[in-house]
């Protein structure tokens, strides 16, 4: 079966320090995979998704880049966080056709930047 | 544009039936969804129904669909405090004119059960 795996669950960077989130899909080949960020609790926000390994199509100019190295591996990164990156950061795959079957999302990451 | 629409919040008592409503803008959308989103976790899907339905049962769950009005319910029977959580509606729309689709979140009706 496929799951997903999205790390760290929690953290708590300075503003201005560098960030990396990492997200793995398992049981499945070619997934789109896509970064989404929720704020305040509420509407989902995307980010940037990608169709294959080094495809990457961002949605919204920002603080924020993307990077998929590998099939399975996707990646969030930030050079300089600023105080507005906080927010909860959902990774999500779904088959190749697109979303015929709905998303799968990852567990998220709280981030807080101080 | 493209905006899934929802109202934001819902509030009714144990036992009784939530009923979560949401319009969807896109005609072509093949598949709607529902996703359940708990305190401090991802998102899970609910449900979804295919667009050539009216309806679909679940156990609890009932989605209803009128394709006319591009209106999409949820219906939760017997409502319990653990379904407390935010609900979000979602429609896949195509994209890049490559056969492909992504999905449309609405911005969630937080559903909240009072004992």
């Amino acid at each position: 079966s496929q799951t997903i795996h999205q790390w760290p669950a929690t953290l708590v960077q300075p503003v201005g320090s560098p960030l990396s989130l990492e997200c793995t899909v398992e049981g499945t080949s070619n997934p789109n995979l896509y970064w989404y960020r929720q704020a305040a609790g509420r509407g989902l926000q995307l980010l940037f998704y990608s169709v294959g390994i080094g495809q990457i199509s961002s949605e919204v100019p920002q603080n924020l880049s993307a990077s998929r190295p590998q099939d399975r591996q996707f990646i969030l990164s930030s050079k300089k966080l600023l105080l507005s990156d906080s927010g909860f950061y959902l990774c999500a795959w779904s088959d190749e056709t697109g979303a015929n079957y709905g998303y799968t999302f990852g567990s998220g990451t709280r981030l807080t930047v101080v | 544009g493209e905006d899934v629409e929802q109202s934001l919040f819902l509030s009714v008592r144990e036992g009784d039936s939530s009923v979560i409503n949401c319009t969807y803008t896109d005609s072509s959308s093949t598949y709607l969804y529902w996703y359940k989103q708990e305190p401090g976790a991802g998102l899970q899907l609910l449900t979804y129904i295919f667009s050539n339905m009216d309806m679909k049962q679940d156990q609890r769950l009932t989605v209803l669909l009128n394709k006319k009005d591009k209106h999409l319910s949820l219906r939760i029977a017997d409502t319990q405090t653990g379904d407390s959580a935010i609900y979000f509606c979602a429609e896949n729309t195509a994209y890049s004119g490559a056969g492909s689709y992504q999905l449309t979140f609405g911005k969630g009706t937080k559903l909240s059960v009072i004992p």
